[in-house]
């Protein structure tokens, strides 16, 4: 039974430009959310998706968006890059909102 | 507003020795469920455990346990017999127990890093 997936490992990008990260949820989960997890702090939720739309996001500004799949798989967009954008990228997958949330490996991403 | 705090930046200890990892939550919340989770190096969260805050049992697993008091809104993690690859960073967690806006959203410590040494 594959766990949460997540593409790509690393990515490198420069101010400005745009990026896509890639997850697919474990077998049987349907509700994916985002994190976003700076060098030595604790992953910060970025938004919530269940049912293809987008049901809580927190404190992240409008060019971060996302899509999740009717296979339930998601992806995460990134607009107009930041340096401070750099981060591990975390997804997770859950059965409903309140039970355990199942991490991917994270895509590590650099800007330059 | 939801809170997490892990007073405990970085432990570590002798390899066997016990170390118990400190856990604050602040909430509004009368319903709530309270994580666990791991990060080893290669940087996956592993989950641990989930305690809504009803059943203030502690809880043991193996060499894990955790004591969870709502007096205190304390939510300790401590491991016996400490191992090298225990060695990682935990995370506690606080998730809001009741459907509808804003309930959705875990909140994060900022994490306690443990090194064991052999």
């Amino acid at each position: 039974d594959a766990g949460v997936t997540q593409s790509p490992t690393h990515l490198i990008k420069t101010r400005g430009q745009q990026v896509t990260l890639r997850c697919s949820p474990k077998s049987g989960h349907d509700t994916v959310s985002w994190y976003q997890q700076a060098l030595g702090q604790g992953p910060q939720f970025i938004f919530q998706y269940y049912e293809e739309e987008e049901r809580q996001r927190g404190n992240f500004p409008d060019r971060f968006s996302g899509h999740q799949f009717p296979n339930y798989s998601s992806e995460l967009n990134v607009n107009a890059l930041l340096l401070g954008d750099s981060a591990l990228y975390l997804c997770a997958s859950s059965t409903d909102w309140v039970n355990e949330q199942f991490f991917g490996p994270g895509t590590r991403l650099t800007v330059l | 507003a939801q809170k997490v705090t892990q007073a405990q930046t970085e432990i570590s200890v002798v390899e066997k020795e016990d170390v118990t990892l400190d856990c604050v939550y602040e909430t509004r919340d009368t319903t709530y469920y309270l994580f666990w989770y791991k990060q080893p190096p290669s940087g996956e969260l592993v989950f641990l455990i989930r305690r809504n805050s009803f059943d203030e049992q502690n809880e043991i697993s193996g060499r894990y346990s955790w004591n969870f008091q709502k007096s205190t809104s304390s939510f300790n993690f401590t491991i016996t017999a400490s191992q090298v690859v225990d060695s990682a960073v935990y995370f506690c967690a606080l998730l809001p127990g009741h459907s509808g806006a804003g309930s959705y959203q875990l909140t994060f410590g900022k994490g306690t890093k443990l090194s064991v040494i052999p």
